[in-house]
């Protein structure tokens, strides 16, 4: 069975500071990993997403995660805090890419101190 | 396209009653996936179909019915609501394409509250 543990339920960083929300995962077979993120009173938007094709994962915003199997990570990281990217971000697994089976960590509410 | 809406946007159940929860999406894809969203516990998935006619449980399916007669809509049945099914629900539908333009997307939610 997959799954991941999001480290930090709520962080903060100040405005042009360094973004990292932690996540690790943990599965029987080559997993696909997503970041997603939610925006008070919204779904959920996808931010980037690694199908095995290359360990750094550029999306979105300027976000971007780094694979790494040797310490089954998938960390999320941003250069430069925007107060626009006050929200919660939701890191998820699955075994396939069809993907109707998320399996999604416990989310990391961010905020950003002017 | 109007991708996945969801109706209603608010509700409010009485413990007993029954009530079903719209999910409808205009992208012809193939899987289709209910979750709820509870605080501290990120989504977990409720029931999920991979296409007309074919569902299959979640991680937390009692309570809840699903059925999936056309491609478009997914329908999520509570049969008797209680007061642990309050919650926000999400759809979510994707297709089985390359794994460079794969992408599940998500409606805006569904607020229930059953008291």
């Amino acid at each position: 069975a997959q799954s991941v543990t999001q480290l930090g339920s709520h962080v903060s960083v100040s405005e042009g500071a360094l973004v990292l929300l932690r996540c690790n995962y943990s599965s029987s077979v080559p997993p696909y990993l997503f970041w997603y993120v939610q925006y008070p009173n919204q779904g959920l938007q996808l931010l980037l997403k690694y199908t095995s094709a290359a360990t750094l994962v550029k999306g979105i915003n300027g976000f971007e995660a780094e694979f790494k199997k040797s310490e089954t990570s998938f960390h999320l990281t941003k250069p430069s805090a925007h107060m626009s990217d006050a929200a919660e971000y939701f890191c998820a697994v699955s075994k396939s890419f069809g993907n109707e089976k998320l399996t999604f960590g416990t989310g990391t509410r961010l905020t950003i101190i002017p | 396209n109007a991708g996945v809406t969801q109706t209603p946007k608010f509700q409010v159940l009485k413990t007993g009653q029954s009530m079903t929860l719209q999910c409808a999406q205009d992208m012809n894809h193939e899987y289709m996936s209910w979750y709820r969203q509870d605080p501290g516990m990120g989504l977990r998935l409720i029931h999920y179909s991979v296409g007309a006619g074919i569902t299959d449980q979640g991680e937390v399916p009692n309570g809840y019915n699903v059925s999936r007669s056309t491609t478009e809509d997914f329908p999520l049945r509570l049969l008797s609501a209680a007061p642990s099914q309050t919650s926000v629900y999400f759809c979510a539908s994707s297709y089985s394409g390359l794994a460079d333009t794969y992408e599940q997307y998500f409606g805006p939610g569904t607020r229930l509250t059953v008291t």
